[in-house]
């Protein structure tokens, strides 16, 4: 069984410019979850979303945002990118809302 | 945001020595996991607890869910050179609908 895929799984941007980062979950899993992780910490939550409805957030200015597809997989929007963005961007699905989640290898945002 | 208190934040340690770490919280939580993470890769799930008291063992690692609830220990037995790495607890709040990360244990193991 494929598990959490991701893409790019690099990428360089400058300030101000607009990512778009690809998540596609296990198959059967219909819940995604977004974190950030920036070098050296632990993962910070971003968004939830379970059958394309975003159902929370974490405590992100709404330059970042995202969407489910009705396939489930996932997109994550940062807009007006700063540098402070630059950071492991990871993905996760679990099978039902809040069940156990399994992550993808990430994308690692470099802002200059 | 929010973080457990994950202890400590790293160890150096000698091939074959047991580890042990802890996570603890303010708060309540209904399901401790522990992760692994390998540079440049997303945390891989090693042990999930879902009640309190639970004692679970993968492996050498045994892993258990504080029976106040806010807290965890994982334990890792005869540590082996592929056990380096970064272990990250986490709790899940059913009610916050959140999962909530500790800051990561980095072991380093001297062969």
């Amino acid at each position: 069984e494929a598990g959490v895929t991701q893409s790019p799984t690099h990428l360089i941007k400058t300030r101000g410019q607009q990512v778009t980062l690809r998540c596609s979950p296990i198959s059967g899993h219909t819940s995604v979850y977004w974190y950030q992780q920036a070098l050296g910490l632990g993962l910070q939550f971003l968004l939830w979303y379970d059958e394309g409805e975003e159902r929370n957030r974490g405590n992100f200015p709404p330059r970042f945002s995202g969407r489910q597809f009705p396939n489930y997989s996932s997109e994550l929007n940062v807009n007006a990118l700063e540098l402070e963005d630059s950071a492991l961007y990871l993905c996760a699905s679990s099978l039902i809302e809040w069940g156990t989640q399994y992550f993808g290898p990430g994308t690692r945002l470099l802002v200059l | 945001g929010q973080q457990l208190n994950q202890s400590p934040q790293s160890m150096f340690i000698q091939e074959g020595e047991d580890v042990s770490m802890n996570c603890t919280s303010s708060s309540i939580f209904n399901t401790w996991l522990w992760y692994k993470q390998d540079p440049g890769e997303g945390p891989v799930l090693l042990i999930a607890l879902y009640k309190a008291g639970e004692l679970t063992s993968n492996g050498r690692l045994t892993a258990q869910f504080g029976i106040t609830r806010k807290d965890s220990f994982l334990n890792i037995s005869a540590s082996i050179p592929s056990d380096v790495g970064i272990y990250f607890c986490a709790g899940q709040d059913l009610g916050a609908q959140k999962l909530v990360f500790g800051q990561g244990t980095r072991l380093t193991i001297n062969p």
